[in-house]
């Protein structure tokens, strides 16, 4: 059974600060990482794809990834209020190419 | 892009009746196309994989003469709940994944499903 955790938050941060988000996976040979954004009453939104251990950066987001600690996490720099959303890790991998959903991590960010 | 779409938003019927839900890939062939459901608060369900051409696969637990799935082509498929019940309102939620190698889903807006 592939799991996927998060932890649900919720997380609050200021205004400008890094907001970071991590997510943990138990299948070893899963390839592929996502994170998703929702927002409250609306569908996950694709923010960021990682498949190499690493920082992967876009715009203000940053995923990183550790396969050796099966980790990965999403850093959200200069947080606006706008960034205020439920972030979905999804993991990847094994031949029935499916993604494993994490439960969320409610982020707020305060004005 | 990837663009899905889902129609309707949001529907609401009568305890008994059956309603299709449909999801479409509208800037790309997607071969492959889940459905979710989401109750407040909580996370998503996978309910079912669409395979275009295929018979879909259920996960455990989801029935499937109650959710019917067809996947006619590359880029449509529909999920039909038949004879709903107050419990089956939901959040119903479709992704698409392109028909050409990498994992990535496109989800659709969803559908609001409210049964009285």
């Amino acid at each position: 059974q592939k799991e996927v955790e998060q932890n649900s938050g919720p997380l609050s941060v200021p205004e400008g600060a890094i907001a970071s988000l991590n997510c943990t996976y138990s299948d070893r040979v899963s390839q592929s990482f996502f994170w998703y954004r929702q927002y409250s009453g609306k569908s996950p939104e694709l923010i960021m794809s990682i498949y190499s251990n690493g920082d992967k950066e876009d715009g203000r987001f940053t995923a990183q990834l550790n396969k050796a600690s099966q980790y990965v996490s999403l850093l959200i720099r200069d947080s606006q209020p706008s960034d205020s959303a439920t972030y979905l890790c999804a993991v990847g991998g094994g031949s029935a190419r499916q993604l494993t959903f994490g439960s969320g991590t409610q982020l707020t960010v305060l004005p | 892009g990837a663009v899905v779409s889902q129609h309707p938003s949001r529907v609401i019927c009568k305890s008994g009746t059956s309603v299709k839900i449909e999801c479409r890939s509208l800037d790309f062939q997607a071969t492959t196309m889940f459905w979710y459901r989401q109750f407040p608060k909580k996370s998503l369900m996978l309910m079912a994989t669409s395979n275009e051409g295929s018979k879909a696969t259920y996960e455990q637990g989801v029935e499937k003469d109650k959710f019917l799935i067809n996947h006619a082509s590359l880029t449509l498929s529909t999920l039909t709940v038949t004879s709903a019940h107050p419990e089956d309102s939901s959040f119903y939620i479709c992704s698409a994944r392109r028909s050409e190698g990498l994992e990535t889903q496109y989800f659709g807006p969803g559908t609001r499903l409210l049964v009285l």
